[in-house]
């Protein structure tokens, strides 16, 4: 069965600066890759998906993940975040076989000081 | 489309009692998954359904727990009875594209926050 790990629990950063948010899965055969975020007591809300095409995709709020297959990776990046981005951000993967199983990451919370 | 929806937002019971949360997925979507969230488990999957069959219900955590999808637009999670442990959030998501055999990402709802005292 396919598995999700997060790097970090809980980030801080101080707005502006850089962000990489770490995502990595087990599984062998052709995967569908999302971010989603979600805000102080809401839902979870689509960031980011990867399908196929390029490895390297870009999302809503400036947000970008790059897909590397050799690494079984899909880190978040966002250049310079703001503290509206305060919020909890989750990694999931599906497969390409008979069933849409969405498997979540643990999640990483991401604090910004203003 | 409004998305997928859920009711109630809050509910809040006594232990014993049944609770029933009910989701209604986005038109077209042949996908529905109920989720439970909290701060010490995270976000688990309990049970999906692909048009209107469950699929996988390994998440559910014991017998009290059911859920049923009549139709396609319509879904329930039944706790009964009802324990503390089982307060959380429960989300509901939907996605796939009925018939176009096309992957999507899935859609979640507002919640559910059930407390169970």
């Amino acid at each position: 069965a396919q598995s999700v790990s997060q790097h970090n629990h809980h980030v801080i950063l101080s707005e502006a600066a850089s962000l990489e948010l770490g995502c990595n899965y087990s599984y062998g055969g052709t995967v569908n890759l999302f971010w989603y975020v979600q805000y102080p007591g809401q839902h979870l809300q689509l960031l980011l998906k990867y399908f196929s095409g390029d490895p390297l995709v870009k999302g809503i709020k400036g947000f970008e993940a790059e897909f590397i297959k050799s690494k079984f990776s899909f880190n978040l990046r966002k250049p310079s975040v703001q503290w509206s981005d305060t919020a909890e951000y989750f990694c999931a993967v599906n497969t390409d076989n008979y069933g849409q199983n969405f498997v979540f990451g643990p999640g990483t919370r991401l604090s910004v000081l203003p | 489309d409004a998305g997928v929806i859920q009711s109630p937002r809050h509910e809040v019971t006594e232990m014993g009692q049944e609770v029933t949360l009910r989701c209604k997925p986005i038109s077209g979507h042949d996908y529905l998954f109920w989720y439970r969230q909290t701060m010490m488990r995270g976000l688990e999957l309990l049970i999906y359904f692909n048009n209107n069959v469950p699929i996988d219900d390994s998440g559910m955590p014991e017998d009290r727990f059911s859920a049923k999808m009549p139709n396609a637009s319509f879904s329930t999670l039944k706790i009964q009875p009802s324990e503390p442990r089982d307060s959380a959030v429960y989300f509901c998501a939907s996605s796939g594209d009925r018939g176009q055999l096309r992957h999507t990402e899935a859609f979640f709802g507002q919640g559910t926050r059930l407390t169970v005292v």
